[in-house]
């Protein structure tokens, strides 16, 4: 098992272009949640979804969309990148029989310039 | 609202020695805490965690303590390692239990 494919690992983008973040999972699990984290902070919650169909915001949801249209897959969309968007960007799977224990991809480091 | 934070952001301790690294929530409403740590240019992993109902929980070389009446949630590492050398981070499971939320970190060094 690949565990949870992040892609691209790294990215630069201008300000005001768009771009989606790659997410993809192998474990079947039901949650999928993106959190972004800048240095020296903790990993806030983007967007997160419980279920093929189902999305929710997090605490920073502002300047990006998701969809989940299929349990493996998450993207991540940002519709017009801004410099606030700098960041570290982590995608994580969890079961539904162990919520606690978050599976993470090894992270896109976005810059925008 | 809900929000996790750590008292202290750094800790250097000695080879061998226990490591306590504390974490203030403020959701009393969340039924699991969680710890995770993450090395250096990876994605976090889970480490421990433990449900609200209980005090303490035991793992591997660690142990999680949970104090409910001042919201306070601790990791103690036994016999410290260079291996342990990461950033920690708490977080509390809401509601859905998929919903992660994380404290700020704490960087722990070992120094050998």
């Amino acid at each position: 098992n690949a565990g949870v494919t992040q892609t691209p690992k790294f990215q630069v983008l201008k300000t005001g272009q768009s771009m989606t973040l790659q997410c993809a999972q192998d474990m079947n699990h039901e949650y999928m949640s993106w959190y972004r984290q800048d240095p020296g902070m903790g990993l806030r919650l983007i967007h997160y979804s419980v279920g093929a169909g189902i999305t929710d915001q997090g605490e920073v949801p502002n300047g990006y969309n998701v969809s989940r249209s299929t349990t493996e897959d998450f993207p991540l969309r940002l519709l017009s990148a801004a410099p606030s968007q700098t960041s570290v960007y982590f995608c994580a799977s969890i079961s539904i029989g162990k919520g606690t224990e978050a599976f993470f991809g090894q992270g896109t480091r976005l810059t925008v310039v | 609202g809900e929000s996790v934070g750590l008292h202290l952001p750094t800790l250097s301790v000695q080879e061998g020695d226990n490591s306590i690294i504390n974490c203030a929530y403020s959701n009393s409403a969340s039924d699991y805490f969680i710890w995770y740590k993450q090395e250096s240019g990876k994605g976090p992993q889970f480490i421990i965690d433990i449900r609200s109902n209980m005090d303490k929980r035991q793992g591997q070389r660690v142990t999680v303590l949970l104090n409910k009446t001042v919201k306070h949630l601790s990791l103690q590492i036994a016999a410290t390692q260079p291996g342990d050398s990461a950033v920690y981070f708490c977080a509390e499971n809401s509601v859905p239990r998929g919903k992660l939320i994380f404290g700020q970190g704490t960087e722990l060094s070992v120094k050998p």
